[in-house]
């Protein structure tokens, strides 16, 4: 079945950039069927959603971050990626990356990756 | 922006009691694409219903939502130990797509 699977530096310095990937297994990235999505969920709190991808490269971003936010999707590598830039200590955060379907929703998540921006 | 507004912010309840939570929305949800999710710690959150009442593959008979518009419900029957988590609303009819706060459901 469908896996993903996020991937990146665990630790980030302020004002730096954050990268991460989202590797997709066991289906293709290209399906017309789906968005692919990223969420994050600072430790104790709740989740926000940061923007989502269609494999043509339609992007949504939230906008309270999409100054410094930039999404990319490499097909060939069945992989999407999160860049956000000039981190705080507020990004710091467990990172998810989710598919996502019009009437389903985000309905397969990777298992998260815990990301802290700290010098 | 549409904000969501679950409540309680914390329900005790026993094994075998039912549960009801709620999700208030700011303003009315698009096509009642309302979901909901269960997340334990250290988890992802995995999805437990979607479009405000259907449920999501695998998930059990126990597990209901209902609503529309604006106020929407996820009831919990007849509660299983593994139900004892965070529960999540979120509205996906519109961008920013946005989440609760979440309901802390606890062993009482």
């Amino acid at each position: 079945q469908l896996q993903l699977q996020e991937s990146g530096p665990g630790l980030v310095k302020p004002s730096e950039t954050l990268s991460l990937t989202c590797t997709v297994s066991g289906g293709s990235i290209s399906s017309s069927s789906y968005y692919w999505g990223w969420i994050r969920q600072p430790p104790g709190k709740g989740l926000e959603w940061i923007g989502s991808i269609y494999y043509g490269g339609i992007t949504y971003y939230n906008p309270s971050l999409k100054s410094r936010v930039t999404l990319s999707v490499d097909t060939s590598k069945n992989q999407f990626s999160l860049k956000l830039d000039t981190v705080t200590a507020a990004d710091t955060a467990v990172y998810y990356c989710a598919r996502i379907t019009v009437v389903e929703a985000f309905d397969i998540w990777g298992q998260g990756t815990m990301v802290t921006v700290s010098s | 922006e549409i904000v969501l507004t679950q409540s309680p912010g914390t329900l005790s309840l026993s094994p075998g009691e039912r549960a009801t939570l709620a999700c208030r929305a700011s303003q009315s949800v698009i096509s009642n694409y309302l979901a909901w999710f269960q997340q334990k710690p250290g988890q992802a959150p995995r999805l437990l219903i979607y479009g405000a009442s259907t449920r999501a593959t695998g998930i059990p008979d126990r597990f209901s939502g209902s609503g529309s518009g604006t106020d929407f419900t996820l009831t919990i029957n007849r509660l299983e130990p593994e139900d004892f988590a965070v529960y999540h609303c979120q509205q996906y009819g519109s961008t920013p797509y946005t989440f609760g706060q979440g309901t802390k459901l606890e062993i009482k």
